[in-house]
């Protein structure tokens, strides 16, 4: 079955500090993946995507992810986090049928130590 | 400002009682989206719709019903609300051909609590 997991609920960084999110997923073919952040109070704004190519994307605000075939992830990395990062971040996988639906994970709580 | 907007954004109901949540795009997308989401962060697609088609999730109640009067506007009613139904509910839309489809853009979302 198709899946998206995030294994962390909740992950504390230091400002300033490196920081990578975990997504895997299930999928039967090559997947469409995405990360979208949701600030507290806010809607959700896609901030990268992989479709194909390259597999290192960079995306707004200074993040990167990198697709990895082989192990079914797609984590989301920033060198030096800031603390406007503070927020929930969503993984989600596509496309899932013709009417470009996703499925999501269930979120990373991402807390930022000054 | 070309946006996704939501209204109300907080809605305080009694169980039993019919609500309406409404959904508005500036940005001219043929594509518009209901989506719940939980007390445990996790999103759940309700509707999509898009040019009179609509596409409902096969796991929500018939109680909630999408209505669009135009292709800017993609209202959510609610009858007989239960207090299972409390959760945050976003409105989305997306635009374009293919993969330009996933680009989603968000309403800022309606909290809605069932007392």
């Amino acid at each position: 079955a198709q899946s998206v997991t995030q294994p962390d609920i909740h992950i504390t960084v230091s400002e300033g500090a490196s920081l990578e999110l975990r997504c895997n997923y299930s999928y039967g073919a090559t997947p469409y993946l995405f990360w979208y952040v949701q600030s507290p109070g806010q809607g959700l704004q896609l901030l990268l995507k992989y479709f194909s190519g390259d597999t290192l994307v960079q995306g707004i605000k200074g993040f990167e992810a990198e697709f990895k075939r082989s192990q079914s992830s797609f984590n989301l990395r920033k060198p030096s986090v800031h603390w406007s990062d503070a927020a929930e971040y969503f993984c989600a996988v596509g496309p899932v049928d013709s009417n470009y639906q996703l499925i999501w994970g269930a979120g990373t709580k991402l807390i930022i130590k000054p | 400002d070309t946006a996704v907007s939501q209204t109300p954004k907080y809605l305080v109901t009694q169980m039993g009682n019919d609500k309406s949540i409404k959904c508005e795009q500036n940005l001219g997308h043929d594509t518009m989206y209901w989506y719940k989401q939980d007390s445990k962060k996790f999103l759940k697609i309700m509707f999509s719709y898009n040019n009179k088609e609509l596409i409902i999730n096969e796991t929500v109640p018939n109680r909630f019903s999408p209505k669009s009067p135009d292709k800017a506007h993609l209202n959510l009613h609610i009858n007989s609300l239960e207090l299972g139904d409390s959760a945050v509910y976003f409105c989305a839309s997306s635009q374009g051909s293919g993969t330009a489809n996933y680009g989603y853009t968000f309403g800022s979302g309606t909290r809605l609590t069932v007392v």
